[in-house]
């Protein structure tokens, strides 16, 4: 039982470069987010997946897409990335949907865009 | 989703009892209050839950006032392993009026433990 695994660990992309961040858990969770952490910060929601085939913004949503792609996987996709999106993002489940039970995070992946 | 307030940093010194403070004054009737505890270069991990009164688990306690405006985490007898920043959070995910979600994890307090 891996919980939450993020892959890339850390990636460094040039300014217009895409990429795409992968999650997947193992814990049959309906819902899925992805967070942004930036330095002394805390997080905040870019996008949110309360079950397979849904997906809805969150706090911070601009320059990312993303895609649940089943009920295990959560895409995050950067198609142009800019300075500003270096952070580090992390991707969690929970049972069901709406924040207050337990999320699972994951290790989460360092994005440097130069 | 309630804003919260925590203490940006403490300090502790081993085997001593630390207690985090986090105020909640726009707390909700249906808020849980939830803290997480994230190492460095780690993603959160959840600690504890609680709606009222006392929560207790093996790694922490909750303590609740009746009005619900605070809540204060309490760490019995700390180690240097316990040096994380934890986040106070409280309430579910918001629905903004501008058509998106809110869950916000506030900048959290940083925990030293000191040998």
């Amino acid at each position: 039982n891996a919980g939450v695994t993020q892959t890339p660990k850390f990636q460094v992309l040039k300014t217009g470069q895409s990429m795409t961040l992968q999650c997947a858990q193992d814990m049959n969770h309906n819902s899925m987010y992805w967070y942004r952490q930036d330095p002394g910060m805390g997080l905040r929601l870019i996008y949110y997946s309360a079950s397979e085939g849904t997906t809805d913004k969150g706090e911070v949503p601009n320059g990312y897409n993303v895609s649940r792609l089943n009920k295990r996987e959560f895409s995050l996709r950067l198609e142009s990335a800019a300075p500003s999106q270096t952070s580090v993002y992390f991707c969690a489940s929970s049972e069901e949907g709406g924040g207050q039970e337990t999320q699972y995070f994951g290790p989460g992946t360092r994005l440097l865009v130069l | 989703l309630a804003k919260t307030t925590q203490p940006i940093s403490m300090d502790s010194y081993e085997g001593q009892e630390v207690n985090i403070t986090c105020s909640h004054n726009n707390i909700a009737t249906n808020d849980y209050i939830t803290w997480y505890q994230q190492f460095p270069s780690q993603g959160p991990r959840f600690i504890i839950q609680g709606y009222k009164t006392k929560v207790t688990n093996e790694v922490a306690s909750l303590f609740i006032p009746a009005d619900r405006k605070s809540s204060t985490l309490s760490l019995p007898r700390v180690s240097l392993s316990d040096t994380a920043v934890y986040y106070c959070l409280v309430g579910a995910l918001g629905f903004s009026g501008a058509g998106s979600y809110q869950l916000t994890f506030g900048k959290g307090t940083k925990l030293s433990v000191i040998p």
